[in-house]
């Protein structure tokens, strides 16, 4: 199964962005791969954030804020995930997951803080 | 209200067997394929295995191919992993998630609802 990376911890003060790659192996495109979202926090289970396909085909979690965004980077081969506007409770573990050869894979994981 | 309750999860040495539950509501649970997902200690979310609503489309991760078992009973409402010959890195909680979103383009499944978890802890 692919390995998906994303980067171990980022930080940003609050109301500023915070941005959280996932970047997917050589051998698969990111053009290719619907990228969904999740968020945990402490004793939590997962919580489901949004997925991004493209511009034209994306979606939102029910109640989840707008200020979370999806977007690509082909040239990386990155799906994205950005925060704006950081607020205290946004502090949680962050996973990018895609679908791929009849499994589903998930991210490495990135541990965001509001400093 | 989607609900989704785990249960089973024990101490149990290694080598030794358990089976986990989960029990769904608030939805028509045979219309929805179903996931186990674990998260060992500190560590990241990792699939195991995936049930079909009809029972008949199943995968697993390789980790626990030939040693783990999905199933479900849509009359019950509930989807069940069976673990046998179990390892010390199997200590994790597990999760049962339904795969309920769909894509706007496409009509691609994910997962959306998860349950608490439930922890297994193999050790001796």
């Amino acid at each position: 199964q692919p390995v998906l990376t994303q980067p171990p911890s980022s930080s940003a003060s609050p109301g500023e962005s915070a941005r959280v790659t996932c970047t997917l192996p050589s051998d698969i495109s990111v053009d290719n791969y619907n990228i969904y979202w999740y968020q945990q926090k402490p004793g939590s289970p997962p919580r489901y954030l949004l997925y991004y396909n493209s511009d034209s085909d994306k979606g939102q979690g029910s109640g989840v804020p707008s200020r979370f965004s999806g977007s690509k980077d082909a040239s990386a081969n990155t799906g994205i995930l950005l925060i704006s506007g950081l607020q205290s409770e946004d502090e949680a573990d962050y996973y990018c997951l895609i679908w791929a050869s009849h499994a589903y894979v998930f991210g490495t994981g990135t541990q965001v803080t509001v400093l | 209200e989607v609900q989704l309750v785990e249960s089973g999860g024990d101490l149990v040495q290694p080598g030794g067997s358990l089976r986990l539950s989960c029990a769904a509501s608030g939805f028509a649970f045979s219309d929805y394929s179903m996931n186990w997902v674990r998260q060992a200690p500190g560590k990241g979310l990792e699939w195991i295995s995936y049930i079909s609503g009809s029972d008949d489309t199943i995968y697993y991760a390789d980790s626990v191919k030939g040693r783990f078992t999905i199933s479900r009973d849509n009359a019950k409402n509930s989807v069940y992993l069976q673990m046998n010959s179990l390892r010390a890195e199997d200590t994790a909680v597990y999760y049962c998630a339904r795969d309920g979103g769909v894509t706007m383009v496409l009509g691609v499944i994910y997962p959306d609802y998860w349950g608490q978890g439930t922890l297994v802890t193999v050790s001796s």
